[in-house]
């Protein structure tokens, strides 16, 4: 079946540290994979997507590479600020039409001034 | 409308009762989904509307729980005699098909509370 396994937070960093979120995937074929954002108090939000292999997703800094021979789906950003604090969830959407998308558990992430 | 519109935005109610949560999608958008969100855990699919096929109710998790559809626009989740572990966040989301690139926006949820 389609699943998705993200790292377990939370995960804590000082404002300009580096941020690495993993995130694995199980899919047949081709999915297309994102990142969604909550931040405290809010909806989720797209962050940014991918929708086939070596396609690198950015935005507001943060990037993610489609990675196929390892069916991975990192989260990066080089310089985080106390504003990322949030949920951040990987996701996929199966290849197949009309599928829903899968949801990782989501990772904490709190970055300290 | 400019987004999805859920209400209530928090609802507390005692177990054995019935609640209905609304989802209003974004205009023209035909797929519609109902994902729930537990404390401590990820997003929980429930059930998926796309356009006049039959939904995707593969993620109920009990014959209590149930949705509809109406006129291909507003949803309406219900769940009936609750109990204390129904308590989550039930998030409704539009996308504008069901294609694998289509982008999920989200409402802000409607948190439910069963004391």
């Amino acid at each position: 079946g389609n699943s998705v396994t993200q790292m377990e937070g939370p995960v804590t960093l000082s404002e300009e540290a580096f941020l690495t979120i993993n995130c694995t995937y199980t899919a047949t074929g081709y999915p297309s994979l994102f990142w969604y954002v909550q931040y405290p108090g809010e909806g989720l939000q797209l962050l940014l997507k991918a929708t086939k292999a070596d396609d690198k997703g950015s935005n507001k800094g943060f990037e993610a590479t489609y990675r196929k021979e390892t069916t991975s789906f990192h989260l990066e950003k080089g310089s985080v600020q106390v504003s990322d604090s949030a949920v951040y969830f990987c996701a996929l959407r199966p290849m197949e039409y009309g599928n829903k998308l899968v949801f990782g558990a989501g990772t904490i992430l709190r970055v300290k001034s | 409308g400019a987004g999805v519109s859920q209400s209530p935005s928090n609802k507390v109610t005692e177990k054995g009762k019935d609640v209905e949560l609304r989802c209003d999608p974004i205009s023209g958008h035909t797929a519609l989904y109902w994902y729930r969100q537990s404390l401590g855990q990820g997003l929980e699919f429930l059930i998926y509307f796309q356009g006049n096929s039959a939904p995707d109710k593969s993620g109920l998790p009990s014959d209590r729980f149930s949705a509809e559809r109406t006129g291909g626009s507003v949803s309406t989740l219900t769940i009936q005699r609750t109990q204390q572990e129904d308590s989550a966040v039930y998030l409704c989301a539009s996308s504008a098909g069901g294609s694998g690139a289509n982008v999920l926006t989200f409402g802000a949820g409607s948190r439910l509370t069963v004391l």
